[in-house]
């Protein structure tokens, strides 16, 4: 119940195209769902987050899309970029504890 | 833009052997944590800590390990007897508050155990 599924695993899109992570829960007590960005060598870097009561936000190219009833997420990335490589984590939380991490998505930016 | 901070980058320990790993958080942040992530694995969360107490921790944050706030600016886990398995990315983070506030991560520090 404490986890989150994550997928792909890996992730080739050709610049310019759409990058698409999906994400998936099962506990309904989490309430805070925020994508990481970690690049090799550093630390995970909060990219977006949501909150169970929107089901979309849009910070630049990246946009989450929430969808409460299937308890599922996604992060889309537009227009990517080679500079977009990297690995990306959907996570959850529940309050002020944990945060619990998907197994994270090695994304390829073909230039 | 304020950070986390992690020190060492890079420590190399014999098995068994005691090691603490060094964390600066951002200054106005109370609430504190430390992840582990083993090569090419996810992410996993250890102990969260507020308030000069272990707020919770994870059934990886066994008695080998402890946490500790010794002054108003440095956060430290220490591991008593290392293992082999040990072996991983331990990452700090904080957080200003409770209420869905962002985790803000540091970049690391990469524990080798020999």
């Amino acid at each position: 119940q404490q986890q989150v599924k994550q997928s792909p695993q890996s992730l080739i899109v050709q610049k310019g195209g759409i990058s698409i992570i999906n994400c998936a829960y099962e506990n309904t007590a989490f309430d805070y769902f925020p994508w990481y960005q970690q690049f090799p060598g550093k630390g995970p870097a909060l990219l977006i987050a949501i909150r169970p009561d929107v089901s979309e936000k849009k910070e630049g190219r990246f946009t989450i899309s929430f969808n409460k009833s299937a308890k599922q997420f996604s992060l889309h990335i537009m227009d990517s970029q080679p500079g977009d490589s990297a690995t990306y984590f959907c996570a959850a939380i529940q309050g002020a504890q944990k945060l619990v991490f998907g197994q994270g998505t090695r994304l390829t930016i073909n230039p | 833009e304020p950070e986390v901070t992690q020190t060492p980058s890079h420590q190399v320990t014999q098995m068994g052997q005691e090691v603490i790993l060094r964390c600066v958080p951002i200054s106005n942040h109370l609430y504190f944590y430390w992840y582990r992530q083993i090569l090419g694995q996810k992410v996993e969360f250890l102990v969260s800590f507020y308030n000069n107490e272990i707020s919770e921790k994870s059934e990886i944050f066994d008695d080998q390990f402890s946490v500790e706030r010794p002054d108003g600016s440095n956060f430290t886990l220490k591991i008593r007897s290392t293992k082999l398995e040990d072996s991983a990315m331990y990452f700090c983070a904080s957080s200003v508050d409770n209420h869905n506030q962002p985790q803000h991560f540091g970049d690391g520090t990469r524990l080798s155990i020999l």
